[in-house]
This record gives structure tokens, sequence and C-alpha cells, in this order.
């Protein structure tokens, strides 16, 4: 499979913990993005990378998210000290530098803040 | 405004049907649409990158109306299959390497 990757697919941990989510794009790809999504909502745009590079954060990307993408291949997205409100799917998308810009998603990292 | 606006339905709609969605977007300067397609606690899938001023593919047809700012999409003979929450997604920049921006979704229930 060719695909984007992540993991782990599912993670339930305690208020106040660390947790971290990995991310393999589709290998050509040079672009990166991680996206959060909630129910009923569209997914949000959190980081995105061309290369090693970050490039732009959203506002939605508090002090305790920190994201790396070390070599510009696989990416990784740090949640520090999780909040309830922090439980969602978290989404990686890559992509080509292009004029498009389709991006195809990952299966998704579920988490859940007890 | 909303960046990207869609009626969240559900849209109950017979097998072999026709039916259509609107999405309205806030960003003149938007230069590339897409629609996704998400089933229940799965990834959206891209579906169709919307073109100028539209595209066709297979049962899909995909319209872009840039004056008025909205994107449709447009299934014809509705399959089981098609049940799905369809996501209305902009490029909200004039570089098109940029984050996507996503509407809600609008559900669709194909019934037997």
């Amino acid at each position: 499979d060719t695909g984007v990757s992540q993991n782990p697919r599912h993670k339930i941990t305690k208020r106040g913990q660390n947790v971290t989510f990995r991310c393999d794009p589709i290998s050509e790809h040079n672009r990166l993005y991680w996206y959060r999504q909630t129910l009923g909502q569209g997914p949000e745009f959190l980081t995105y990378f061309q290369n090693e590079a970050q490039l732009e954060k959203s506002r939605l990307l508090s002090d305790r998210f920190s994201a790396e993408r070390p070599k510009g291949s696989f990416s990784t997205l740090e949640i520090q000290r999780t909040e309830q409100g922090d439980s969602a799917m978290y989404l990686c998308a890559s992509s080509l530098a292009g004029p498009y810009n389709e991006q195809f998603f990952g299966p998704g990292t579920r988490l859940t803040v007890l | 405004r909303k960046e990207v606006e869609q009626d969240p339905g559900p849209f109950n709609v017979p097998e072999g049907a026709t039916v259509a969605f609107n999405c309205t977007y806030s960003n003149s300067a938007s230069q590339s649409f897409f629609w996704y397609r998400q089933d229940c606690r799965k990834e959206p899938k891209l579906l169709m990158s919307v073109y100028s001023s539209g595209n066709e593919d297979g049962r899909f047809t995909a319209q872009l109306n840039r004056a008025s700012q909205y994107i449709s999409l447009l299934i014809r003979d509705s399959k089981l299959s098609d049940s799905a929450t369809y996501l209305c997604v902009v490029n909200g920049r004039r570089s098109g390497n940029t984050p996507l921006v996503f509407g809600k979704g609008t559900r669709l229930s194909v019934i037997a």
C-alpha cells in the first residue's frame, strides 16, 4: 500500500499525559499537512510542511502542540499535557507542490483523552 | 460568514435518484476547489477536483460558478454505496500550495 499511513490508529490517554502521533506520507509527496476533525465538523487545518520546513501553523495549534518533519519524510505531531478538548481525529495528508494541491489523507489517529 | 458553507442534510433519496449539493465560499481569491467523500469514521477521500467551469466523472458532475462563489455536485443514478458525507473543499488562497478549508459536509443516505 503506497498511501498515507498513520500510527497509532487509536490512542486513549489520561488528561495531562503527552502523546505523539506519526504520519508517513506518499513517498514522492513533498508537502505534508496535519488536520483535526471533531464530530459533525469538517477537518480543520493545524500545520503543514514542505520537505522539512514547517511553513504555516494555524491559530488552533496551541503551545502544547508541536510538529516535526526532520528529514522531509515522515512527520510527528506531539501534544503535551493533553486536555479533554484535544479528543478528536487527527488526520495527516500529503500532496505534491503544484497549482492544484490535491491532498490525500491517511486513516487518522483517533485520540480520546479521559 | 463562514469560509465554506454547505447544507448539512441529511438528504435521503431512493436508489436511482439524482441528487444535487451546493456549497458557497467566501474568499473570492480561492483558486482550487474539490469535493471529498467521507464515510463514517473514515478519512476523507478525494472524489473530484473542480476545474474552471466544471467537470464530469461518470455519474458525478461538479460545477463552479466563480461570480456567485458557489460549487455544486450532481450525482446521477444514486447507488446505495454513494451513502456518505460529501465535503466541499476550497483552497483559500491565490497560491495553490496552501491548506484546504473544508465545509462541515452534507450527509447523503441512499435508500433501497
